[in-house]
């Protein structure tokens, strides 16, 4: 167990509807981060909070979107969903902008 | 940008032997961090071990052991002593130590790694 919680672990949905993913950081860790694996790939890096900011951003589409809270959980957007978009999320957090990564379980996105 | 590329989509090794991951890199950075990552049947990514860029020394972790070359881009995964419990995907990182970019990790296509009986 990595001390990272995501919620739910799993989503099914139809195209075109909004979702929101969960993400409680590890207790300390300050970073937060965004990772879509879609089936047999590897991690795409999606968005990075740090302390309530965004930090850096990756490949996201406009759709979606992502905040981290003051208690520093964060949560994931993702609108006018495609049957695309049907995805392992991930969310990891780590205690700066440096260094490991810890992962959540992911939550698994189907889209109908 | 940096890239990361794992030659080898699956390997397999006997039980008991010993297998080695493939991983190369591109970066124009000098300071950065890479990682191994696996990933199990049950899709939770678990780290295994990490290597930092400035120091020489090859990272252990148990069983577990790379080979860094920095002037190659190279940062291989040796399994020493393989387990059942050690099949699984295996992803090689890369993230940089700069902060501007150290959101920003960067993940291979990954490993599929099969442990024979």
């Amino acid at each position: 167990d990595s001390g990272v919680t995501q919620t739910p672990k799993h989503l099914i949905t139809a195209t075109g509807q909004r979702v929101t993913l969960r993400c409680s950081p590890r207790s300390g860790d300050l970073s937060v981060y965004w990772y879509q694996q879609s089936l047999d790939q590897g991690l795409q890096f999606l968005i990075q909070y740090y302390n309530g900011e965004e930090r850096a951003k990756g490949n996201i589409l406009e759709r979606f979107s992502a905040q981290q809270f003051p208690d520093l959980h964060s949560e994931l957007n993702l609108s006018s969903l495609e049957l695309g978009d049907s995805a392992l999320y991930f969310c990891a957090s780590s205690p700066n902008s440096r260094g490991e990564q810890f992962f959540g379980p992911g939550t698994r996105l189907t889209v109908l | 940008a940096q890239t990361v590329t794992q030659s080898q989509p699956e390997m397999s090794v006997q039980e008991a032997e010993t297998v080695t991951l493939s991983c190369t890199y591109d970066t124009s950075e000098s300071d950065y961090y890479l990682f191994w990552y696996k990933q199990p049947p049950s899709r939770q990514m678990i780290l295994v071990i990490r290597q930092e860029a400035y120091k020489q020394q090859n990272a252990t972790e148990n069983r577990f052991s790379v080979n860094f070359q920095k002037a190659a881009k190279s940062f291989s995964l040796k399994i020493s002593d393989s387990q059942l419990g050690d099949a699984a995907m295996y992803f090689c990182a890369y993230r940089s130590a700069y902060s501007t970019n150290a959101g920003k990790s960067t993940f291979g296509d990954g490993t599929t790694l099969t442990v024979k009986p």
